[in-house]
């Protein structure tokens, strides 16, 4: 089965730090995806990335950056954290570009800025 | 420009009810369209897809068709179990677009 793991379940920052939340996938997968989880807003694209060192905007890119130096790891930083940024971060992973293709998530990394 | 729009929840029905979680979506050509669960301190997995008209994608007695002319993917499920409490999310990938999600609780 494919794994796609988040380094951390939950984490605790505050106001201004430079916070880095990791995702690592064992399968070979193409693109990786991250998304924050929101009650009523449901899930929002931050940033995906087709291919290592590649990176495509989402619908809400502002405040965070990626990395993808290698293809099975793709990090979200948030440059100065606010507390508006506080939310439930989640990964995903796919094989390729086909539109039929599956998402698969990791469990999630619950981010509370104070 | 593309989207999901799904019934607002949470929704609550008993043991054995029958269920309906409406899913419509506004796109460009022909998406394929998926329903994604979330269980409780889990990631979304996949429930069930559905990538031309008239398709239609069954898992774990869950069953959603593909219908082009009211551009909808609704969920239904005949008979509910407590275990199928969770938060369900209707998508269309061709921009990865997902919908608000639908929190759906089953009482004993």
């Amino acid at each position: 089965d494919v794994k796609v793991t988040q380094s951390s379940r939950y984490l605790v920052k505050r106001t201004g730090e430079k916070v880095f939340l990791e995702c690592v996938q064992d399968m070979d997968h193409e693109n990786m995806f991250w998304y924050r989880q929101d009650p009523g807003l449901g899930l929002r694209l931050i940033y995906f990335s087709y291919d290592v060192k590649m990176k495509e905007k989402g619908d809400i890119p502002e405040g965070y950056s990626v990395s993808r130096e290698k293809k099975e790891r793709f990090s979200l930083i948030l440059e100065s954290a606010s507390t508006n940024q506080t939310s439930m971060y989640l990964c995903a992973s796919s094989p390729g570009s086909s539109t039929n293709e599956k998402l698969f998530f990791g469990s999630g990394t619950q981010l509370s800025v104070l | 420009g593309d989207s999901v729009t799904q019934m607002e929840g949470p929704v609550t029905l008993s043991e054995e009810a029958f269920l309906t979680i409406n899913c419509t979506y506004t796109a460009t050509g022909y998406p394929s369209l998926f329903w994604y669960v979330q269980y409780p301190g889990e990631g979304l997995q996949l429930l069930l897809k559905a990538t031309k008209a008239d398709d239609k994608g069954s898992n774990k007695g869950f069953e959603a068709t593909y219908r082009k002319e009211t551009t909808s993917f609704h969920l239904e499920k005949g008979s509910v179990q407590v275990s199928d409490s969770a938060v369900y999310f209707c998508a269309l990938r061709d921009k990865i677009i997902f919908g608000k999600g639908t929190r759906l609780h089953i009482l004993p």
